[in-house]
């Protein structure tokens, strides 16, 4: 079965520093790679998402997303961080699960804290 | 246009009350899917509709009921709920059930 792991709960960065969100995940073919985000006590919006084809993705607040097959990972990266960007980000797995059936997995979650 | 709706925005029930989610999409998919979040906690599927009929079900007790009277909505009936069972109640869907998905706003559901 797939898995993905996020090893950080909590990460503090500055406004107008970089960011990085490591996401590390398990799974016997390439599957199908999604960042979202959530504002306390709102749904899922979707970041980036990588199927296939060019390794380098870009999504929408100007992130942009890695896919290493060598590393299994699936990093997420902003250049210069905003207030507005704090938030949850949760890295998601879409695979066929032992059973057959489509999933998303997702991991536990990286909640981010921009200081002013 | 990658909008779902979620209705009602919050919702208080006692353990007795009857009550149901509403979701809506009007992007043509054919997937729809349940999801209940906790606290500090990534979503947990709960049901997975494609083409208005139930695929999978994750071993959700019973007092949870879904329905989907068409391609466009998606219902959560509850009955008889216990005070574990407040959470934030999720709606997505997609496509088909390998393509992306798409997320509501949310029910906020407290059991008292």
């Amino acid at each position: 079965a797939q898995s993905v792991t996020q090893p950080d709960i909590h990460i503090t960065v500055s406004e107008g520093a970089s960011l990085e969100l490591r996401c590390n995940y398990s799974y016997g073919a390439t599957p199908y790679l999604f960042w979202y985000v959530q504002s306390p006590g709102q749904g899922l919006q979707l970041l980036l998402k990588y199927f296939s084809g060019d390794t380098l993705v870009q999504g929408i607040k100007g992130f942009e997303a890695e896919f290493k097959r060598s590393q299994s990972s699936f990093n997420l990266r902003k250049p210069s961080v905003h207030w507005s960007d704090a938030a949850e980000y949760f890295c998601a797995v879409g695979a066929r699960s032992g059973a057959g059936s489509y999933q998303l997995t997702f991991g536990k979650g990286t909640k981010l804290s921009v200081i002013p | 246009d990658t909008e779902v709706t979620q209705t009602p925005k919050h919702l208080v029930m006692g353990m007795t009350n009857k009550k149901s989610l509403k979701c809506e999409q009007h992007m043509g998919h054919r997937a729809m899917y349940w999801y209940k979040q906790k606290a500090k906690k990534p979503p947990e599927l709960m049901f997975v509709y494609s083409y208005e009929k139930l695929s999978i079900n994750e071993s959700v007790p019973s007092r949870f009921s879904p329905e989907c009277p068409n391609s466009s909505l998606l219902n959560l009936h509850l009955h008889a709920l216990q005070p574990e069972d407040s959470a934030l109640y999720l709606c997505a869907s997609s496509q088909g059930q390998a393509d992306t998905q798409y997320f509501g706003p949310g029910t906020r559901l407290t059991v008292l």
